[in-house]
This record gives structure tokens, C-alpha cells and sequence, in this order.
């Protein structure tokens, strides 16, 4: 069985200073991995996602995130936070395979506040 | 990306009346689309996998006649919320991959009173 752990409920930072968001995760073989954004009362926006090649990966609004094997984690980071990135962000894993049919399993999220 | 457009946004339902929720991939096709209920400050739990022309596979512990899902088309699946009750007041959220990333309907807030 695959799973996600979004370690931090809540993560408070101050606007202009970097942010980090953590994911770990458990699943056999090499899983696709995602980031989502939802605003409130809105659905997911994709944001990022890993596949292959280089472990940093950018995504939308200046976000990005680093795979890294060995500690099987996918940490969303962006250099200088926004008030506007206040959110709720949720990591994602989805096993390699063909189709559009394999589930995608969701951390339970973290939200993210930017102080002015 | 791709666009998965979800209707309505928001619902106001009488206790005991159902509920139809429509999940539609705009620019693709899609023989595949999810069912997510999403509870306050909690992740999103998968209800059902839809599949075009053939029944919906429901997750354990979720009704399959309390939520009917149907997937007519490749571009349409809807939800049915049947006889709906206040516990079922929830937020929905529909998905579909072209590829391998999951896009997302916009939600609907279901609010039964």
C-alpha cells in the first residue's frame, strides 16, 4: 500500500522569507509525484510534479520541490513566500503505470499561512 | 492543462431530496474519473472510481446506493447524492487524468439542511 505524511499541520512563515513545505512517502518502486494548491471553497490546482530526471523540479508561481530517493521525500520549497501563497497544500503519490486509471493517494495536507 | 469543469459549485438541498453533481473533461477524453469527499481540515478521501460503460468501483465504506455514480460518455460522470441527509453535507471534488497527472474539478459544496 502506498501512503503520503505531510509531517507539519500548519506551517507559519513571514512574507519574503523561504518556506518550506514536507512530504514523505511510502510506496513500492519509483512513484510519479505530485503538489496541489486548493484555495478555499475551490478545487485542487496542480502545481508540480516529478517523473524523472533532475530531482529539483519548478513548478507554477515560483514553487518547487526536490525529490530525494533516499529519504523519500518531495518537499515543496519557494525561495521568498507571498501572502498570496496562504493555502492549503497537499503532496500526492501515484504508482507508474499506463492509463488514466491508477489512484493518486493525497497527504492530509499542510496549511500554509505568509505573515505580512 | 487540462480542464475538468465540475457543476454546480454550490448546492442547498432539503434533507431527504438527492443531489446531482456533473464531472466534465473539457479538452479530453476520459475513460476514467474520481469521486473525492473532502472534510473540514482533512485530506481527500476517494470514494469511487468511475469507469465509462461499466459500474462504478466504490472504496470500502461508501454506500454504492447512497452515492450513484454514472459515467455515460468519456467526457461525463455524474454523481447522485440519493436521499440525502445533513451527514452527507460535504465538499466534492471530481478528477480525471489525460496523462499522469490528476486535474480537478473546481468542487461542489453540498450543504443539506
Amino acid at each position: 500500500a502506498q501512503s503520503v505524511a505531510q509531517p507539519e499541520d500548519q506551517v507559519n512563515v513571514a512574507e519574503g522569507n523561504p518556506l518550506t513545505v514536507k512530504c514523505t512517502y511510502s510506496v513500492s518502486g519509483n512513484p510519479y509525484l505530485f503538489w496541489y494548491v486548493q484555495y478555499p471553497n475551490r478545487g485542487l490546482q496542480f502545481l508540480l510534479k516529478y517523473i524523472t530526471g533532475d530531482n529539483l523540479v519548478k513548478g507554477s508561481y515560483g514553487f518547487e520541490a526536490e525529490f530525494n530517493k533516499s529519504q523519500t521525500s518531495f518537499h515543496l520549497k519557494k525561495p521568498s513566500a507571498l501572502v498570496s501563497d496562504s493555502a492549503l497544500y497537499f503532496c500526492a503519490v501515484r504508482p507508474r503505470g499506463a492509463g488514466g486509471y491508477q489512484k493518486v493517494t493525497f497527504g492530509i495536507g499542510t496549511k500554509l499561512q505568509v505573515i505580512p | 492543462g487540462a480542464v475538468v469543469s465540475q457543476h454546480p459549485s454550490r448546492v442547498i438541498c432539503k434533507s431527504g431530496t438527492s443531489v446531482k453533481i456533473e464531472c466534465r473533461s473539457l479538452d479530453f477524453q476520459a475513460t476514467t474519473m474520481f469521486w473525492y469527499r473532502q472534510f473540514p481540515k482533512k485530506s481527500l478521501m476517494l470514494m469511487a472510481t468511475s469507469n465509462e460503460g461499466s459500474k462504478a468501483t466504490y472504496e470500502q465504506g461508501v454506500e454504492k446506493d447512497k452515492f450513484l455514480i454514472n459515467h455515460a460518455s468519456l467526457t461525463l460522470s455524474t454523481l447522485t447524492v440519493t436521499s440525502a441527509h445533513p451527514e452527507d453535507s460535504s465538499f466534492y471534488i471530481c478528477s480525471a487524468s489525460p496523462g499522469r497527472e490528476a486535474f480537478f474539478g473546481q468542487g461542489t459544496r453540498l450543504t443539506v439542511v
